[in-house]
């Protein structure tokens, strides 16, 4: 079965810092992958996606992941952070599972980012 | 506007009593499913559905139950809510590669 490994539950960061949240997936073909934000109280948004060709991916509000498949990685990377991007950060694995079952989302536990000012 | 709508948002009630989470969304979309998230801990997948009067239990075990008679709406249903039920449920629709979309969540507290 495939599983996502979220291996950071906290980051801090300084406003205008960099950001780099890291991924690694389990799964015996490349799956499609995704990265979520969600705020407090809040649904899940999603930031980007990879389906495939170019490996490196642009999202909304300036975040970008590179899928990288010899180390099963998809880190999601900011150049420089704002205040507003504290929140529960998510990446997730999407596979299409033969002989039935679901083609739901697998989660990581996901990455919780504060912004220090 | 296309988007995805879940009430309520928050609901306390009291042990025993029967609960439907409303979803719905205006994408148009066949594939809806159901998560389940614990305060701070990943989203588990307990309903999903391919399409009308399809349903099917997901990865992690529910004493809830859905129904998809219209596209639309997809409500989930707890005939005897407990204390154990208490969490926020979350419900997405897809219909490319697995590309979800998020409603807002229902966060359950059961006394």
């Amino acid at each position: 079965a495939q599983s996502v490994t979220q291996p950071d539950i906290h980051i801090t960061v300084s406003e205008g810092a960099s950001l780099e949240l890291r991924c690694n997936y389990s799964y015996g073909a490349t799956p499609y992958l995704f990265w979520y934000v969600q705020s407090p109280g809040q649904g899940l948004q999603l930031l980007l996606k990879y389906f495939s060709g170019d490996t490196l991916v642009q999202g909304i509000k300036g975040f970008e992941a590179e899928f990288k498949r010899s180390q099963s990685s998809f880190n999601l990377r900011k150049p420089s952070v704002h205040w507003s991007d504290a929140a529960e950060y998510f990446c997730a694995v999407g596979v299409i599972r033969s002989g039935g079952g679901a083609d739901g989302l697998t989660f990581g536990k996901g990455t919780h980012l504060i912004i220090q000012p | 506007e296309a988007d995805i709508y879940q009430t309520p948002r928050y609901l306390v009630i009291g042990t025993g009593k029967k609960i439907t989470l409303e979803c719905s969304q205006t994408m148009g979309h066949d594939k809806m499913y159901w998560y389940q998230q614990d305060p701070g801990m990943e989203l588990h997948l307990i309903h999903y559905s391919y399409g009308v009067n399809s349903t099917e239990k997901g990865d992690l075990s529910s004493e809830s139950t859905v129904s998809r008679i219209r596209t639309e709406h997809f409500p989930l249903t707890l005939e005897s809510a407990r204390p154990s039920h208490t969490s926020q449920y979350l419900c997405a629709s897809s219909e490319y590669k697995n590309e979800q979309f998020f409603g807002p969540g229902t966060r359950l507290t059961v006394l």
